[in-house]
């Protein structure tokens, strides 16, 4: 069973610019989750998409958006980058299950913004 | 806002020795996962506990959620040079937050052979 898969592994952008990160969640899951990874911040919840929709948002700036499509696949957009963005941007699938819902991680877009 | 804090934040240990890492938090939570994560890699998921006061066992990792769902802790027997990497605890609120995770900031574990 494939896991969750992100493209594009690696990417570097300049500041200003806005770029666009795709998710492919595992085969059934509804809802896809996307996160921030930084070294002074840790791991932080950006926003949840279940049947395409937004349920969830985390507190991040509105140049951060997403959207999901109707076979579960996902993208995030962040718009007008700042070298404060840099960071590993991983997406994470689910079941939505009411109880014990695990979520499994694919192996992030490392973005650098220079 | 729930808030996981997760101790120690740096471990060094040699290879046999024994450890275990805490979560704690003044909210409830409805399951707690634990995730390692390699250097340039998504975090894999190691264990998700449910029930308050629930043990499970994976080979030489016993993860525990404590009674009242608010704590949790991951303990290591006879460490590898294997389980070096980043331990991450995360917890879930349930209700319709379903796929929001909130983590605590790591553990840092190196194993010395």
């Amino acid at each position: 069973k494939a896991g969750v898969t992100q493209t594009p592994r690696y990417l570097i952008k300049t500041r200003g610019q806005q770029v666009t990160l795709s998710c492919s969640p595992i085969s059934g899951h509804r809802s896809v989750s996307w996160y921030q990874q930084t070294p002074g911040q840790g791991l932080q919840f950006l926003f949840e998409y279940f049947s395409e929709t937004q349920r969830n948002k985390g507190n991040f700036p509105g140049r951060f958006s997403g959207r999901q499509f109707s076979n579960s696949r996902s993208e995030m957009n962040v718009s007008t980058l700042e070298l404060g963005d840099s960071a590993l941007y991983l997406c994470a699938s689910s079941l939505n299950r009411v109880s014990g819902n695990t979520i499994y991680f694919g192996e992030g877009s490392w973005l650098t913004v220079v | 806002t729930q808030l996981l804090e997760q101790s120690p934040q740096f471990l060094s240990i040699q290879e046999g020795e024994n450890l275990t890492v805490y979560c704690n938090s003044s909210s409830v939570f409805s399951s707690l996962q634990w995730y390692r994560q390699e250097p340039g890699e998504g975090p894999v998921l190691l264990v998700t506990v449910v029930t308050g006061g629930e043990v499970k066992k994976l080979k030489r990792l016993t993860f525990q959620f404590g009674d009242a769902r608010k704590d949790s802790s991951l303990h290591i027997t006879a460490a590898q040079t294997g389980d070096t990497g980043l331990y991450l605890c995360a917890g879930a609120v349930g209700g319709t937050s379903y796929g929001k995770l909130t983590f605590g900031q790591g553990t840092i574990l190196t194993v010395h052979p």
